[in-house]
């Protein structure tokens, strides 16, 4: 298994500029997550999907949009980026909330 | 609501002495805790887990923690540190699924070991 993979690893946008960071799991789990982490805050709920065609909002959703077609795929766009998306991207899946998280290497993506 | 307070931002020990890093949480249901570790540049790995079966859990590479409901607290402890334990380390509170079913992260808590 490749467990949770994410690409891509480092991104640099221009502010206004849209794109999408792919999430995806090859263990058939049910529940997916986008987290951003920053300096001195954690990790911090984006967005997460409970199931395939399932998705709803976390802590900061703002600016970011997801969708989930697939049980494997939780893709996360940035719809016209900002400096303040500056950060470390985490997307992460389990069979449920209880069974704890595996979490991708993340994306390190820089607004300009 | 649900959250967790890492009471640390930086744990500095030697090489060879226990490791405490202290966690509050704050919960209206029977929560599930978790400790999860991120070395430098890497992901984030599930250390241990409580989901109200025995009150300590052991996890991998030696870390502990006991969930003490009288002091809404879950620490993370380790007999003797190792200079691979250093890490940053987050201590997560798990929303029910009639609540949104979600994970909310502690602040992290930065282990430095000196040798």
């Amino acid at each position: 298994n490749a467990g949770v993979t994410q690409t891509p690893k480092f991104q640099v946008l221009k502010t206004g500029q849209s794109m999408t960071l792919q999430c995806a799991q090859d263990m058939n789990h049910e529940y997916m997550s986008w987290y951003r982490q920053d300096p001195g805050m954690g990790l911090r709920l984006i967005h997460y999907s409970v199931g395939a065609g399932i998705t709803d909002q976390g802590e900061v959703p703002n600016g970011y949009n997801v969708s989930r077609s697939t049980t494997e795929d939780f893709p996360l766009r940035l719809l016209s980026a900002a400096p303040s998306q500056t950060s470390v991207y985490f997307c992460a899946s389990s069979s449920a909330v209880l069974s704890g998280q595996y979490f991708g290497p993340g994306t390190r993506l820089t607004v300009t | 609501a649900q959250s967790v307070t890492q009471l640390d931002s930086h744990v500095s020990v030697s090489e060879g002495t226990p490791v405490l890093l202290r966690c509050n949480y704050s919960s209206s249901y029977s929560p599930s805790l978790f400790w999860y570790v991120q070395h430098p540049n890497k992901g984030l790995q599930l250390l241990l887990k409580y989901t109200s079966a025995a009150t300590l859990v052991k996890g991998i590479n030696g870390f502990e923690a006991e969930f003490k409901k009288s002091e809404t607290s879950f620490h993370l402890t380790k007999p003797s540190a190792h200079m691979s334990d250093a890490a940053e380390y987050f201590c997560v509170v798990s929303v029910p699924y009639n609540q949104g079913g979600k994970l909310i992260f502690g602040q992290g808590t930065e282990l430095s070991v000196k040798p």
